[in-house]
């Protein structure tokens, strides 16, 4: 069966870099690895994408080995503001075609 | 200027009843979706539009049905609800289907049926 796979919690204090991983297997050849955060009470929201290597932008960095099953969100000098939940998100191939899959996210606890 | 609104954030109702919720994007994407995440903060896609017309329907009752009058609209209509029916339901848009689009979500419907 097809699906993403992500740790369920992690803890962290504030200052410190936190990597979280998503593997997932069947990938889709074409198509991108998104990583999106979520707060009680809201909506996902997008923090970073990319194809393969490594992307980096004003909040995190996403890093993604040649072969593509698994992607890690780097997430540097974390706050008490980063608790939050984290979801990968990709488009991955099955026997039914394509299709969207979210992981089941990552529930990230930074202590002060 | 909200991009992705959704209406009503709350709902109670009683197994059943049969309601409605609706989603409207200003964002000029032309795919919506409708996610259910359950207790254990599990998001599953439910269904996808691209320009009025399904692409993703994925494995949910018959009860629950989606509609969309245009692009900027895709309800949900579900029927004679259950108890495992309470969930949140999000409502996102993209410009494309895939991955490789940014979604933008709405801020949710706490659904809870008694």
């Amino acid at each position: 069966l097809a699906k993403t796979t992500q740790p369920i919690s992690m803890d962290s204090y504030e200052g410190q870099e936190v990597n979280i991983t998503c593997s997932h297997n069947n990938i889709a050849t074409n198509d991108y690895i998104t990583w999106y955060q979520q707060f009680p009470s809201q909506g996902p929201r997008f923090i970073i994408q990319g194809y393969k290597t490594k992307v980096t932008n004003e909040v995190a960095s996403l890093f993604i080995p040649a072969d593509r099953k698994s992607s890690t969100l780097s997430l540097p000098r974390v706050s008490l503001s980063d608790t939050a939940v984290y979801y990968c998100l990709v488009n991955l191939v099955g026997n039914q075609g394509g299709k969207l899959i979210f992981g089941q996210g990552t529930e990230l606890s930074v202590k002060p | 200027d909200t991009a992705v609104s959704q209406t009503p954030k709350y709902l109670v109702t009683q197994m059943g009843n049969d309601k409605s919720i609706k989603c409207e994007q200003n964002l000029g994407h032309d795919t919506m979706y409708w996610y259910k995440q359950d207790s254990k903060k599990f998001l599953k896609i439910m269904f996808s539009y691209n320009n009025k017309e399904l692409i993703i329907n994925e494995t949910v009752p018959n009860r629950f049905s989606p509609k969309s009058p245009d692009k900027a609209h895709l309800n949900l209509h579900i029927n004679s609800l259950e108890l495992g029916d309470s969930a949140v339901y999000f409502c996102a848009s993209s410009h494309s289907g895939s991955a490789a689009y940014e979604q933008y979500f709405g801020p949710g419907t706490r659904l809870t049926v008694t």
